[in-house]
């Protein structure tokens, strides 16, 4: 079944730690999103990528990092530098942009300890 | 920047009910709006897409909506069922390739 796979699906990060969720679809979908959802609020984007080898900031891009050095995947790196880093993370991917039909993986929780 | 409001932000209604879910928007220069769900600690599963050449979509017991003049959508689920207990949220999206989301309804259906 094609589909986007997120991983861990729970995660914990000390005080200073970077850490690495893992996004792929084998969807064959050339855009990918990285939106980060808080407690009774919308979906924030992160990060989007296009194209492999190009990728875009979004709105909350600070403390956050990508790559997109294969079509299927796309991690998020979330560093030191993001203060508030618990929350629900959502990879998402299209076909070409926001006008198609936009799926979702089942997500990651990230908590800070 | 466009801005996407949800209301109510939860609503409970005995099954069997049919009931309607609010979304505005606004900036009315739209490409598309879309409906999902979003079931707890999930990610979001697509229901309706909206283009915004279009005045509604329906899909089994749902039926989407979309007046761009005004700047609202609403989805309206037919014969509620304690199964479509979940969040529900819009999204719009315009020709720059941005979507804005709502923060969503979170709905309950009581058997």
């Amino acid at each position: 079944d094609g589909g986007i796979t997120q991983s861990p699906k729970y995660l914990f990060r000390k005080e200073g730690q970077n850490v690495t969720l893992s996004c792929e679809q084998n969807l064959n979908h050339d855009a990918m999103y990285w939106y980060r959802q808080d407690p009774g609020q919308g979906l924030r984007l992160i990060y989007y990528s296009q194209i492999v080898n190009d990728f875009q900031k979004g709105d909350i891009a600070e403390g956050y990092s990508v790559s997109r050095e294969k079509k299927e995947s796309f991690p998020l790196t979330v560093t030191s530098a993001q203060k508030n880093p618990t929350a629900f993370y959502l990879c998402a991917s299209t076909s070409t942009g926001m006008a198609d039909t936009i799926y979702f993986g089942e997500g990651s929780w990230l908590t800070v300890v | 920047k466009q801005e996407v409001t949800q209301i109510p932000a939860a609503l409970s209604v005995p099954e069997g009910e049919n009931l309607v879910l609010n979304c505005s928007f606004t900036d009315s220069a739209i490409y598309n709006l879309q409906w999902f769900r979003q079931d707890p600690g999930k990610g979001l599963t697509s229901l309706l897409l909206i283009q915004s050449s279009q005045r509604e979509q329906t899909s089994g017991r749902l039926n989407a909506s979309l007046d761009k003049s005004s700047g609202r959508s609403t989805l309206y689920i037919a014969a509620s069922q304690p199964g479509d207990s979940a969040t529900y949220l819009c999204a719009v999206s315009d020709n720059n390739n941005d979507m804005r989301f709502g923060a969503g309804t979170r709905l309950t259906v009581k058997p």
